[in-house]
């Protein structure tokens, strides 16, 4: 059975600085990997998806790296703001047909100005 | 805007209430899905609709009960349900079931 893992559950960084965000799983077989935001009180908003053939996604100030052997994805952030600050959840899904995403607990980020 | 839209936003209600949730989308997907968010849990698959016809029950218990009448619409119906079940009930949707799902605010739910 799958499992998804994010290291830390929580972080606060001050404003301008680079993170890390860490997710990994333990059933290399995967179709693909999404990282959503979460702000408090609201819905799922997907960041960046990456493809098991891809290595990694890039989307403005974030970048998803996926390491699919290793079972393991990163979640950069550079320059972080204060408007930065969410829960950060990734979700992974099997490469067997239509199966349902599996979902970490998220790690909550907060830059502080 | 997100495109999927959730109501009520809250709702409380006692274990012997009868309520239903809704869902509602206008991005013209065709898989829709109900998940349930518990604090320090990761998001729960409770149901999953593709083209009206429910795909997937992820043993949720008979007091929950989904109904998609179309597409563009989906329900969740509540009846007796227990204390341990309130959490934040969300609902997504996406193109077809290998697509990126979009997610609605959610209806936080608190039995009394």
């Amino acid at each position: 059975k799958q499992e998804v893992t994010q290291i830390p559950a929580a972080l606060s960084v001050p404003e301008g600085e680079n993170l890390v965000l860490n997710c990994s799983f333990t059933d290399s077989a995967i179709y693909n990997l999404q990282w959503f935001r979460q702000d408090p009180g609201k819905g799922l908003t997907s960041l960046l998806l990456i493809q098991s053939s891809q290595r990694e996604q890039t989307s403005g100030r974030l970048n998803a790296s996926l390491d699919k052997s290793s079972g393991r994805s990163t979640l950069y952030i550079a320059a972080s703001q204060p408007g930065d600050s969410a829960t950060y959840l990734c979700a992974v899904r099997q490469n067997s047909g239509n199966t349902p995403l599996v979902f970490g607990k998220g790690t909550r980020l907060s830059v502080i100005a | 805007e997100t495109g999927v839209t959730q109501t009520p936003r809250h709702l409380v209600m006692g274990m012997t209430n009868k309520k239903s949730l809704k869902c509602e989308q206008h991005l013209g997907h065709n898989a829709m899905y109900w998940y349930k968010q518990s604090a320090k849990k990761p998001l729960e698959l409770m149901f999953v609709y593709n083209f009206k016809e429910q795909t997937e029950n992820n043993s949720v218990p008979s007091r929950f009960s989904p109904e998609c009448p179309n597409s563009s619409h989906l329900f969740l119906h509540l009846h007796t349900l227990q204390p341990e079940d309130s959490a934040l009930y969300l609902c997504a949707s996406s193109q077809d079931q290998l697509q990126p799902q979009h997610f609605g605010d959610g209806t936080r739910l608190s039995i009394l």
